[in-house]
C-alpha cells in the first residue's frame, strides 16, 4: 500500500495528561524507529524495533515514555503525564530491513502541543 | 559518540543558482552518510546516501554529496536549483554498528524566483 502513516496528525493535550501516538510502517517493513523534532532541533533518536527482538530503547528521555510494536507491525508511542517540553513533531520511519545501509521511509509525523 | 553538524540553518538562492549544504560530522569510526530532504507538509525522504566506493555519489533530483574523510564533510550540491527544491534537508550519520541515527539540526533551502 501507500507509505508510513501516523495518527492523529495533530494532537493538543493538557500538562499532566497521557497520550498515545500510532504508526503504522509500510507493510512487509520489519524495521521501525521513532524520532522526535523540536523546534531548531535535529531529529532525536527515541527507540528502535526490529522484528522480535528486543527494542532499543536507549534514545528514551524518560521513563514517562515507551512503546510498544504488536504483532511487528503497528506501533503506539505512549507519553505518561505529559511536560510542556514535550511539545513537538514525532516522526516514524520504517525500513525493509534491519541494517544501517538500508533507508527509512518516515511518516508525516505527529505535531503534539502540550499547554 | 556522534554528532552531525549543519553550519547553515537557512539559505536563499536564486533560481538557476548553484547551491551546496554543508554537513560535518564528527565520529572515530567507520559511517554511514545520508541526506534527507522534507518538503513542504511531506514526511522526509532520502535523496542519496554514502554506503561505500566512490565518493561522489548521485541522488535524486540532481543533487549530489562528496563524502570527504580528511576532512569529515558529506555537502549537499546542486549546479542549478529550481523553485521546488525549496524544503529543509538534513543529513543523518549512523556507524556500521548499532541502531542509531543522528541527525543534523537541517537546512532550510529557500529559492527565490
Amino acid at each position: 500500500g501507500a507509505g508510513v502513516s501516523q495518527s492523529p496528525s495533530n494532537k493538543v493535550t493538557e500538562k499532566g495528561k497521557d497520550v498515545e501516538l500510532r504508526c503504522d510502517p509500510i507493510s512487509g517493513h520489519t524495521a521501525l524507529y521513532w524520532y522526535r523534532q523540536s523546534l531548531g532541533q535535529g531529529l532525536e533518536f527515541l527507540i528502535y524495533f526490529q522484528g522480535n527482538s528486543a527494542p532499543d530503547k536507549s534514545g528514551l528521555p524518560s521513563d514517562r515514555f515507551s512503546a510498544e510494536r504488536t504483532g511487528g507491525s503497528v506501533s503506539t508511542l505512549t507519553i505518561q503525564r505529559t511536560q510542556q517540553e514535550d511539545s513537538a513533531v514525532y516522526l516514524c520511519a520504517s525500513s525493509l530491513v534491519s541494517g544501517q545501509q538500508e533507508t527509512q521511509y518516515f511518516g508525516p509525523g505527529t505535531r503534539l502541543l502540550v499547554l | 559518540a556522534q554528532s552531525v553538524t549543519q553550519l547553515d540553518s537557512q539559505v536563499p538562492v536564486f533560481e538557476e543558482a548553484p547551491v551546496e549544504l554543508r554537513c560535518n560530522y564528527s565520529s572515530s569510526v567507520s559511517v554511514y552518510l545520508f541526506w534527507y530532504v522534507q518538503y513542504p507538509n511531506q514526511g522526509l525522504q532520502l535523496l542519496l546516501k554514502y554506503l561505500s566506493g566512490s565518493t561522489l555519489v548521485k541522488g535524486i533530483n540532481g543533487f549530489e554529496a562528496e563524502f570527504n574523510k580528511s576532512q569529515t564533510s558529506f555537502h549537499l550540491r546542486k549546479p542549478s536549483v529550481h523553485i521546488s527544491d525549496t524544503a529543509e534537508y538534513f543529513c543523518a550519520v549512523t556507524r556500521n554498528t548499532g541502531n542509531q541515527f543522528y541527525f543534523g539540526t537541517g537546512t532550510s533551502l529557500t529559492v527565490i524566483p
